[in-house]
């Protein structure tokens, strides 16, 4: 398995302009997750999804942020419009989940710059 | 909310010395996991532990869930240039996993 795939590994926008990000969890795993990670806030959930439906999106930071998952093999997280502060290491992250918990596969993260 | 908070920060040891990090949840964890990463990289899962006092081995890192579940520790006998890299626990609590701020761990060969 190629493991959770993400693209772009990097970006850099101007302020202002529609960003989005994209992930390609592992084949099988039914729950995805977007993370954040900054130096100053560490690693945040942003949203996930069980089985394509969002579950939990209490960390989205502001309206600004939205994502989707319309199949088990594709989701998208889209800033519109970014702003400097969105700067920071996008991970996404897949897991089975049945009755407990199992470990995450994180992709290689998108490394994103607004300037 | 549920907090997950790590100790130390920070830790640099010389090559051959052990280290130790460790982890406190604010409520009661399901299950405790940890994450490597290295730098540049992204997390990377090394192992969940679920039952009351665990304690789980691999290699040189031994890895401990607390009595009562609210804590844990993961110890790195005689350290090597390749555990260079940031350690991450995250407890399952209220249906999702929270990390801790995670240990950066630099080792001087």
């Amino acid at each position: 398995d190629a493991g959770v795939i993400q693209s772009p590994r990097h970006e850099v926008t101007e302020m202002g302009q529609e960003v989005t990000l994209r992930c390609k969890p592992i084949s099988g795993h039914n729950s995805l997750f977007w993370y954040r990670q900054t130096m100053m806030r560490g690693l945040e959930l942003l949203i996930y999804f069980n089985n394509n439906v969002p579950i939990d999106d209490s960390g989205m930071p502001e309206d600004r942020f939205s994502a989707k998952m319309p199949n088990a093999s594709f989701s998208t997280l889209k800033i519109q419009p970014s702003e400097p502060r969105d700067s920071a290491v996008y991970f996404c992250a897949s897991s089975l989940r049945q009755l407990h918990s199992y470990g995450y596969t994180f992709g290689s993260g998108t490394r994103l710059t607004v300037v | 909310g549920q907090q997950v908070m790590q100790i130390p920060q920070y830790q640099h040891v010389q090559e051959g010395e052990d280290f130790t990090t460790y982890c406190n949840s604010s409520t009661t964890l399901s299950n405790i996991q940890w994450y490597k990463q290295r730098p540049g990289g992204h997390p990377v899962f090394l192992i969940q532990l679920v039952k009351s006092g665990e304690v789980k081995k691999q290699k040189r890192l031994t890895f401990q869930f607390g009595e009562a579940k609210k804590n844990s520790s993961l110890h790195i006998t005689a350290t090597q240039t390749t555990d260079v890299g940031t350690y991450f626990c995250a407890g399952w609590g209220a249906q999702k996993l929270v990390f801790g701020q995670g240990t950066r761990l630099t080792i001087n060969p």
